[in-house]
């Protein structure tokens, strides 16, 4: 059974980091083509992917925010970590952790709210 | 980037009612276009994978179809359950790219 769980600050500052962390099992990012991604959603607006990390480790950011973004993953291969730098009122969304190019399982989210 | 027009935006209907959603991208995504559909406080769920493919227990009221910039979802004969909003997602090239979503309302 896949399942993927978001979690992270619920509320913090602007210009703060935003530290992110997406725990997954039912399979493993270790195995060939495989590749975990992050997307945000304001609320009411739609969506918008940020980042992914595959199974050799290749990272790939959304060219528009890519010089804020970093995404890793543990070395048991078991969760995947997004940060976000100098966040602002705009970062405010829910964001969510999903597998594969296909987007084929998401996790629940996690809010996050911005604002000092 | 690619940039994904969705249509309409808002769409009223009743049960049993035949539906289409329809996304235009802005160039050729080779047909990797998938549909999701996303209820209130709840993550997006995909129906449809690269035009046409029904995931694994989605009900064969929901079909996809398309190719080059045009693609559309269509929904059969409504259902309760089915009144939410729906996302389409291009995965042809980088940057991923949503359409705008299209909330499906009771009429």
């Amino acid at each position: 059974q896949v399942t993927l769980k978001e979690s992270g600050p619920g509320m913090l500052q602007p210009s703060k980091t935003l530290s992110l962390t997406c725990s997954f099992s039912g399979f493993s990012l270790s195995t060939s083509g495989m590749v975990v991604s992050w997307i945000r959603q304001p609320s009411g607006k739609s969506l918008e992917w940020l980042a992914a990390i595959d199974w050799d480790g290749d990272k790939y950011y959304n060219p528009s925010l890519k010089s804020r973004l970093t995404v890793s993953k543990n070395t048991s291969n078991t969760q995947v970590f997004l940060k976000i730098t100098s966040v602002d009122i705009a970062d405010t969304a829910t964001y969510y952790c999903a597998r594969s190019w296909y987007f084929d399982f998401w996790g629940p989210g996690t809010m996050v709210t911005v604002s000092s | 980037d690619i940039q994904m027009t969705q249509s309409p935006s808002f769409l009223s209907a009743s049960v049993g009612d035949r539906v289409t959603i329809n996304c235009k991208a802005s160039q050729n995504i080779n047909k990797y276009l998938n549909w999701y559909q996303q209820k209130l406080g709840e993550a997006p769920k995909r129906l449809i994978y690269n035009t046409n493919n029904l995931q694994t227990g989605i009900p064969s009221r929901f079909s996809g179809s398309g190719s080059g910039t045009d693609y559309t979802l269509t929904i059969s004969s409504l259902q309760p359950e089915d009144f939410a909003t729906y996302f389409c997602l291009q995965h042809n090239s980088f940057p991923l790219t949503f359409g705008s979503g299209t909330k499906l309302e009771i009429k």
